[in-house]
C-alpha cells in the first residue's frame, strides 16, 4: 500500500536562509508525488508535480523538489526563505492504480514552516 | 476563472441537525472529490466522483452522503451531524491529463455543538 510520510512536522527557519521539508514515500507503482502549500485559513494550492519527466523539479515561488527513487523521497527545497512562505505544506502521492482508484491522492500529515525576521 | 467554489464558508450547527455543503468547479473535469481536515491528520478522503453519475467511498465516509448533481457540482450532506464531524471540508476536482493533480476550492469550516 502507498503512503507518505513527512519526516518533521515543524520546521522553524530565519529569512534568508534555506528551506529544506522532507518526504518519503512507499508506491507498488511509478507514482505522481506533487507539493501542496496551505496558508493559514486558506485552500490547499499546488506548489509542483513530478510525473517522471525530470527528477529535478520547479514549482512556484521559488521552490524545487528532487525525486529520488533509490531513497524514495521528494524533498522540497527552497534556497532563500521569505516570510510569505510560512505556510503548511504537504507531501501528496498519486497511485493511479490504486485499489481502482485512479487518481485518488493521499496525504502526508503535513509540515509547518515558520519563518523568523 | 472561479475554479473550485464551496458554500457555505463558515457553518455551526447543533448535533442532530443536517446540512449539505456546495461544491461547483467551472474547469470541465470529470472527477471531484471530498476531503476533511483535522489538526495532525492532513487531508482525509470522504468520497469521491470519478464522473458524472457515479460516486465511491473514501477513506472516511460514515454519517457522509454525497450527490453528483452534473458535471460541475458535487454536494456532501451530514444527515445528523455529530461533534466528531467538526472539520474543515475541502472539494476539488482533478485534470484529466498529465499528472492529474487536484485543484482546491477554499474550505469549508464547520462546528458541531
Amino acid at each position: 500500500a502507498q503512503s507518505v510520510t513527512q519526516l518533521d512536522s515543524h520546521v522553524s527557519v530565519s529569512e534568508g536562509t534555506p528551506v529544506l521539508l522532507r518526504c518519503n514515500y512507499s508506491s507498488s507503482y511509478s507514482p505522481s508525488l506533487f507539493w501542496y502549500v496551505q496558508h493559514p485559513n486558506k485552500g490547499l494550492q499546488l506548489l509542483l508535480k513530478y510525473t517522471s519527466a525530470a527528477t529535478l523539479v520547479k514549482g512556484i515561488n521559488g521552490f524545487e523538489a528532487e525525486f529520488k527513487k533509490s531513497e524514495t523521497s521528494f524533498h522540497l527545497t527552497k534556497p532563500s526563505a521569505h516570510m510569505s512562505d510560512a505556510a503548511e505544506y504537504f507531501c501528496v502521492v498519486s497511485d493511479p492504480d490504486y485499489g481502482g482508484s485512479q487518481g485518488n491522492l493521499i496525504f502526508g500529515k503535513g509540515t509547518k514552516l515558520s519563518v523568523k525576521p | 476563472n472561479a475554479g473550485v467554489t464551496q458554500t457555505p464558508k463558515f457553518q455551526v450547527l447543533k448535533t442532530g441537525q443536517s446540512m449539505t455543503l456546495q461544491c461547483a468547479q467551472d474547469m470541465n473535469h470529470n472527477s471531484m472529490y471530498w476531503y476533511r481536515q483535522d489538526p495532525g491528520m492532513g487531508l482525509r478522503l470522504i468520497y469521491y466522483s470519478a464522473s458524472e453519475g457515479t460516486t465511491d467511498k473514501g477513506e472516511v465516509p460514515n454519517g457522509y452522503n454525497v450527490s453528483r448533481l452534473n458535471k460541475r457540482e458535487f454536494s456532501l450532506r451530514l444527515e445528523s451531524a455529530a461533534p466528531s464531524q467538526t472539520s474543515v471540508y475541502f472539494c476539488a476536482s482533478r485534470t484529466q491529463r498529465g499528472a492529474h493533480e487536484q485543484y482546491f476550492g477554499p474550505g469549508t469550516r464547520l462546528t458541531v455543538t
